[in-house]
């Protein structure tokens, strides 16, 4: 079946610091790829996401890129600020049934 | 923007007690909606697909009979943790999937901290 492996945590960077959470999947079919964040006591959020191989997500300075040969979609940020502080989790969702299998989730952690 | 609303955010009761979660998608249809649990430190756990006017799909080692799911709008899915014990306090989350599709597979809700003493 579908599943996603990302980088455990948990990460512990300074501000203005570069910032990589490495995220590979496994998938049977063409799945879209997602960056979802938690802020610490909510649901989830959506950061970006990509539907087809090549593509890039994009928002708040985060960056992603969908990688079929590798099968990977490794977040990134240039320059992290204390408000990146979350839980960030790799998703994919079949396109047939809608369904999102989750990564572990990497517990971030931003130092002034 | 598709907003799901969740309610309460937060229930602490006695061992035994039944817990109903309400998860409403507050300005569009959904006709499928999603029940996830989530231990601390721990990635969302799909428990059931939720769909209105039929029965739920629970995913495999999830007990029917303690979470009974009821969809019975195109914007209301109840969860209701039957005689909740210590081992059921965790975080749940639901989300909904828009009918009229959309960039996003599914919106979620804040979540509901469950706390059984």
């Amino acid at each position: 079946g579908d599943s996603v492996t990302q980088m455990e945590g948990p990460v512990t960077l300074s501000e203005e610091a570069f910032l990589t959470i490495n995220c590979t999947y496994t998938a049977t079919g063409y799945p879209s790829l997602f960056w979802y964040v938690q802020y610490p006591g909510e649901g989830l959020q959506l950061l970006l996401k990509a539907t087809k191989a090549d593509d890039k997500g994009s928002n708040k300075g985060f960056e992603a890129t969908y990688r079929k040969e590798t099968t990977s979609f490794h977040l990134e940020k240039g320059s992290v600020q204390v408000s990146d502080s979350a839980v960030y989790f790799c998703a994919l969702s079949d396109r047939n049934d809608y369904k999102l299998s989750f990564g572990a989730g990497t517990t971030v952690t931003v130092r002034a | 923007g598709a907003v799901v609303s969740q309610h309460p955010s937060r229930v602490i009761c006695k061992s035994g007690t039944s817990v109903k979660i309400e998860c409403r998608s507050l300005d569009f249809q959904a006709t499928t909606m999603f029940w996830y649990r989530q231990f601390p430190k721990q990635s969302l756990m799909l428990m059931a697909t939720s769909n209105e006017g039929s029965k739920a799909t629970y995913e495999q080692g999830v007990e029917k009979d303690k979470f009974l799911i009821n969809h019975a709008s195109l914007t209301l899915s109840t969860l209701t943790v039957t005689s909740a014990h210590p081992e059921d306090s965790s975080f749940y989350i639901c989300s909904a999937r828009d009918l009229a599709g959309g960039a996003q597979p599914q919106h979620f809700g804040d979540g509901t901290r469950l706390s059984i003493l």
